[in-house]
């Protein structure tokens, strides 16, 4: 069973459409780190989010952690090819002293 | 400069090997961290050290054995490979123990077992 699932999991779009991937779990968490992962890297840091309810924007990309710190969301507006690759939303769980990865959402924008 | 660094990129071994995934970090942090990433992408925790000292050891068996000379370094040896140990090992780093943390990941080991 997963603590952290994402969706979709595969995405394939075209240039400029927008798009959103989905974070969710039963947990509450501590705080939620979205990460991105080109092939053959490992993964960077997107963006860090902490309070409920709380919205972060990153050029294109804006971030939200749900009310009850359970789940978030990364809406990408006007997507472009660069935007292609694997997103990964990790939370750290509360008492757990670890990151818990959702499996990733594997995106690729169209030219 | 390479924040963390891991070696060797690649890893092609036999079946019953032993083999061992050198990481070094030049950030300064307390913390270190292995991953295993299988071919669905998942990403889970190995270990964790935070200046030395063991922190986490997910339930991972015991012919995967951390260690950690100093705080910059964490090496995985691994004995008698097994085909289902084939996957990408990332090594990871962050200045504190706390996992709100933000993870500095290396460029992963690609590791093959035959």
């Amino acid at each position: 069973t997963q603590l952290l699932e994402q969706s979709p999991q595969f995405l394939s779009i075209q240039e400029g459409e927008n798009l959103t991937v989905y974070c969710n779990s039963s947990s509450v968490f501590s705080s939620l780190q979205w990460y991105r992962q080109e092939p053959g890297e490992g993964p960077v840091l997107l963006v860090t989010v902490v309070t409920g309810g709380e919205v972060k924007k990153l050029k294109r990309l804006t971030f939200q952690f749900g009310d009850a710190r359970k789940d978030s969301s990364l809406h990408i507006t006007a997507a472009q090819p660069g935007d292609t690759g694997l997103y990964l939303c990790a939370g750290d769980v509360q008492g757990a002293q670890k990151l818990v990865f959702g499996q990733g959402t594997r995106l690729t924008i169209n030219p | 400069d390479t924040a963390v660094s891991q070696t060797p990129k690649y890893l092609v071994t036999q079946m019953g090997n032993d083999k061992s995934i050198k990481c070094e970090q030049n950030l300064g942090h307390d913390t270190m961290y292995w991953y295993k990433q299988d071919s669905k992408k998942f990403l889970k925790i190995m270990f964790s050290y935070n200046n030395k000292e063991l922190i986490i050891n997910e339930t991972v068996p015991n012919r995967f054995s951390p260690k950690s000379p100093d705080k910059a370094h964490l090496n995985l040896h691994i004995n008698s490979l097994e085909l289902g140990d084939s996957a990408v090992y990332f090594c990871a780093s962050s200045l504190g123990g706390g996992t709100g943390d933000e993870q500095f990941f290396g460029p992963g080991t690609r590791l093959t077992v035959l």
